[in-house]
């Protein structure tokens, strides 16, 4: 079955570490994504991806890197310039313009 | 002003009943919305699209009012099952389609 999938489910960092989340599609999808949410406010856009070896910036992109060397795949980097990086995490994909996104089911990531 | 503005509730409704919910958009620009539903610590997954003309999808009706620049969402006979958080999107296309969600609406069914 094609779909997204998101690795891993829960993510412990420590104060001044970087760590990167997976994201895979397999749905042929050109447009990637990565959202964040936090209890009580929208999904906010970090960065976005719409063809292979280019991404933009979202609202929210300070404290995070992303590469997009293959199609299937969109890692997201959350660095230690990130100061407040506990939130759940959803990556993205999409066909195109008009169409709604299909989402990976999520990381979530605390810092400890 | 918030781009796209929901009620939080939460809405509590018994089985069977019909419950509306509706979302207004900052953008009068704005062609495209969707309604997602996000089930507790999980996904958000596409409910359904909505158009000028209105759409239903067996127990569910949306409804977009461009003049007030609001959507609609109406559940009728709802299950205990409905029980989620109905997250309402704004599909902006403007050299990439970005998708401007609310906060949501949550919904609880009881029996």
């Amino acid at each position: 079955d094609g779909g997204i999938t998101q690795s891993p489910k829960y993510l412990f960092r420590k104060e001044g570490q970087n760590v990167t989340l997976s994201c895979e599609q397999n749905l042929n999808h050109d447009a990637m994504y990565w959202y964040r949410q936090d209890p009580g406010q929208g999904l906010r856009l970090i960065y976005y991806s719409q063809i292979v070896n280019d991404f933009q910036k979202g609202d929210i992109a300070e404290g995070y890197s992303v590469s997009r060397e293959k199609k299937e795949s969109f890692p997201l980097t959350v660095t230690s310039a990130q100061k407040n990086p506990t939130a759940f995490y959803l990556c993205a994909s999409s066909p195109g313009q008009g169409e709604g996104y299909t989402f990976g089911s999520g990381t979530r990531l605390t810092v400890v | 002003r918030k781009e796209v503005e929901q009620d939080p509730g939460p809405f509590n409704v018994p089985e069977g009943a019909t419950v509306a919910f509706n979302c207004t958009y900052s953008n009068s620009a704005s062609q495209s919305f969707f309604w997602y539903r996000q089930d507790c610590r999980k996904e958000p997954k596409l409910l359904m699209s909505v158009y000028s003309s209105g759409n239903e999808d067996g127990r569910f009706t949306a409804q977009l009012n461009r003049a007030s620049q609001y959507i609609s969402l109406l559940i009728r006979d709802s299950k205990l099952s409905d029980s989620a958080t109905y997250l309402c999107v704004d599909s902006r296309n403007t050299g990439f389609q970005k998708l401007v969600f609310g906060t949501g609406t949550r919904l609880l069914v009881s029996p």
